[in-house]
């Protein structure tokens, strides 16, 4: 069994829609949950972090966490062509040193 | 602004070369890694370092060595390199505070072993 695992895509949404991006994680010890972003050819880069149960809300980007359900999801409201890339979602915590599992990754392409 | 350098964007190399890949952070971060990431597979942890010469396997370490002589530079070694070691590798670096290991990226080196 994967330890993270991302809905598989490709995820395509038009223009002004919200994009849902859903992650479940297998470690019941698991502490903080990262989403990254990551364009064609270039690195990841943090988008969102979250550590509590509910909502975390950052500009058009809302991270929500239930870890009753093991359960980490990002929405992206009034999605643009700009976020057209591939987005990781990573946990942490029950391991040591900061090792953060990733899970393979939605591409999510926003048509205009 | 937290900076990661990794001294390469592109390398070519021979099947069989010793291959060094650098990388510097500028945050005083105690936490370094090493991935490399292929298509369909994902990001996969090498090793990881949590302090100066102190060196942890990740997941896929064979083939591979480490060296973190300063706290700022850890460096991966591919001892000999094979074509299957043809990939991205990205540079991380965090600090180490309990619970929020973020974690930052260099720009990635690309490696192609021919």
């Amino acid at each position: 069994q994967k330890e993270v695992e991302q809905n598989s895509g490709p995820l395509s949404v038009p223009e002004g829609a919200i994009a849902s991006l859903n992650c479940t994680y297998s470690d019941r010890g698991s502490q903080s949950f990262f989403w990254y972003r990551q364009y064609s050819g270039k690195s990841p880069e943090l988008i969102m972090f979250i550590y509590s149960n509910g909502d975390k809300e950052d500009g058009r980007f809302t991270a929500q966490l239930n870890k009753a359900s093991q359960y980490v999801s990002l929405l992206i409201r009034d999605s643009q062509p700009s976020d057209s890339a591939t987005y990781l979602c990573a946990v942490t915590g029950g391991t040591s040193y900061g090792k953060l599992t990733f899970g393979q990754g939605t591409i999510l392409t926003v048509h205009p | 602004d937290v900076k990661v350098t990794q001294s390469s964007r592109y390398l070519v190399k021979r099947t069989g070369e010793k291959v060094f890949l650098e990388c510097v952070q500028d945050m005083d971060h105690e936490n370094m890694f090493w991935y490399r990431q292929d298509p369909g597979l994902g990001l996969r942890l090498i090793y990881f370092s949590y302090d100066v010469k102190m060196k942890e396997k990740g997941d896929i370490p064979e083939g591979y060595s480490v060296s973190r002589e300063k706290k700022e530079r850890f460096s991966l070694i591919l001892e000999s390199a094979s074509t299957n070691q043809t990939s991205m590798y990205l540079c991380a670096s965090s600090p180490q505070s309990g619970a929020k290991n973020i974690q930052y990226f260099g720009a990635g080196t690309r490696l192609s072993v021919l």
